[in-house]
């Protein structure tokens, strides 16, 4: 079972255009992460938000905690070629101990 | 960022071989954890260790064996390994355990023939 949904699974853009990848879940988390990975490389930490309908902005990137702490967005403005990568979410939660849950992300290419 | 490194970035074994990944944490965090990440696949969680002490073994079987000798170092030991462990081996630390926000090293891309 995938608690953690992301959608789109795979997305190709134009560079310049405005994109949003979104993370879902029926679970609660007292945190959630975005990541972004590139070919043969870890995930690297873009944001972490905490609080319900915490919007997070990292220049064009806008990170979006949904008020009930299930879901999240990420958006991004007149997309570039660097953006291209692998956009992980992963979220945490208290089930008689904390655990992190990663979603199988958003594959992400954006064209010159 | 440098804050959590990993050795070899690459390696490639036959399934006899007896091979050792390493996992270092410059961040002064206690927790640490291996994840296992295969093409189109969500990453998987294999172990955690919490102040040098396994808190989460998720089903992995014995051919992969961890070791934590102090809260900065974590190693995977691998023996006889089998074609489909290839993989991208990910390290990753956090302040406390789960629940903190992780910070991944770059990885070890296995390829087992």
């Amino acid at each position: 079972t995938q608690l953690l949904e992301q959608s789109p699974q795979f997305l190709s853009i134009q560079e310049g255009e405005n994109l949003t990848v979104y993370c879902n879940s029926s679970s609660v988390f007292s945190s959630l992460q975005w990541y972004r990975q590139e070919p043969g490389e870890g995930p690297v930490l873009l944001v972490t938000v905490v609080t319900g309908g915490e919007v997070k902005k990292l220049k064009r990137l806008t990170f979006q905690f949904g008020d009930a702490r299930k879901d999240s967005s990420l958006h991004i403005t007149a997309a570039q070629t660097g953006d291209t990568g692998l956009y992980l979410c992963a979220g945490s939660r208290n089930t008689g101990g904390f655990k992190t849950i990663f979603g199988a992300g958003t594959r992400l290419f954006v064209k010159a | 960022e440098t804050g959590v490194t990993q050795t070899p970035r690459h390696l490639v074994m036959g399934m006899t071989n007896k091979k050792s990944l390493k996992c270092e944490q410059h961040l002064g965090h206690n927790a640490m954890y291996w994840y296992k990440q295969s093409a189109k696949k969500p990453l998987e969680l294999m172990f955690v260790y919490n102040f040098k002490e396994q808190t989460e073994n998720n089903s992995v079987p014995s051919r992969f064996s961890p070791e934590c000798p102090n809260s900065s170092h974590l190693f995977l030991h691998l023996h006889t390994l089998q074609p489909e462990d290839s993989a991208l081996y990910l390290c990753a630390s956090s302040q406390e355990g789960q629940g903190e926000t992780q910070y991944f090293g770059p990885g070890t891309r296995l390829l087992v023939l």
